[in-house]
């Protein structure tokens, strides 16, 4: 099993640009998040979802939507990028069965690195 | 959004040293986490402690949840190489303190040396 893959490892965009990070699970998880992390900041939630078919906004949404295509995939599109959105992305996966919000164990990617220039 | 200051942010020590990093909050949560994060890579999960005062023990690294489940300290006996990493606390609030969302602190980067 991969568990939770993520792809471009490294991107450069210039302000304005759009860019879609993907997101997949083979662990068969009802809950998916995306999380930015950034020096001094910590892991700030941006969106989830609880399972197939809904999402939610966390702490920092602004400037991003999400799309759960299905049980496994979990995208984070940014629409027109910004310096500020220069973070590591990371997505991660949680079985769900107690809800989004439990004390589960959640399984995190290897992270994007974005750059916006 | 529930705080979790997390102390020391750095901590460089020599191999086979005991050391202890804190998590600590003004409030209440349901439960607590602690994740260790290696370079280049995501989170991973140590442990999960729910119950106040809770003490839980692996290999080399001892957690706590302090008895007004506030605060949570990571004791790391007998340092190695290998422990080196950002440190990670993360709260589940209870229902009732308006949020949902898993917090997460701002880390202790550990360096051991050889």
């Amino acid at each position: 099993n991969a568990g939770v893959t993520q792809t471009p490892k490294f991107q450069v965009l210039k302000t304005g640009q759009s860019m879609t990070l993907q997101c997949a699970q083979d662990m068969n998880h009802n809950s998916m998040y995306w999380y930015r992390q950034d020096p001094g900041m910590g892991l700030r939630l941006i969106y989830y979802s609880a399972s197939e078919g809904t999402t939610d906004k966390g702490e920092v949404p602004n400037g991003y939507n999400v799309s759960r295509l299905n049980k496994r995939e979990f995208s984070l599109r940014l629409e027109s990028a910004a310096p500020s959105q220069t973070s590591v992305y990371f997505c991660a996966s949680s079985e769900g069965r107690r809800g989004v919000f439990s004390w589960e164990t959640q399984y995190f990617g290897p992270g994007t690195r974005l750059l916006v220039l | 959004t529930q705080l979790l200051e997390q102390s020391p942010q750095f901590l460089s020590i020599q191999e086979g040293e005991n050391l202890t990093v804190y998590c600590n909050s003004s409030s209440v949560f349901s439960s607590l986490q602690w994740y260790r994060q290696e370079p280049g890579e995501g989170p991973v999960l140590l442990v999960t402690v729910v119950t106040g005062g809770e003490v839980k023990k692996l290999k080399r690294l001892t957690f706590q949840f302090g008895d007004a489940r506030k605060d949570s300290s990571l004791h790391i006996t007998a340092a190695q190489p290998g422990d080196t990493g950002l440190y990670l606390c993360a709260g589940l609030p209870y229902s009732g303190a308006g949020s949902y969302q898993l917090t997460f602190g701002k880390g202790t980067k550990l360096s051991v040396i050889p």
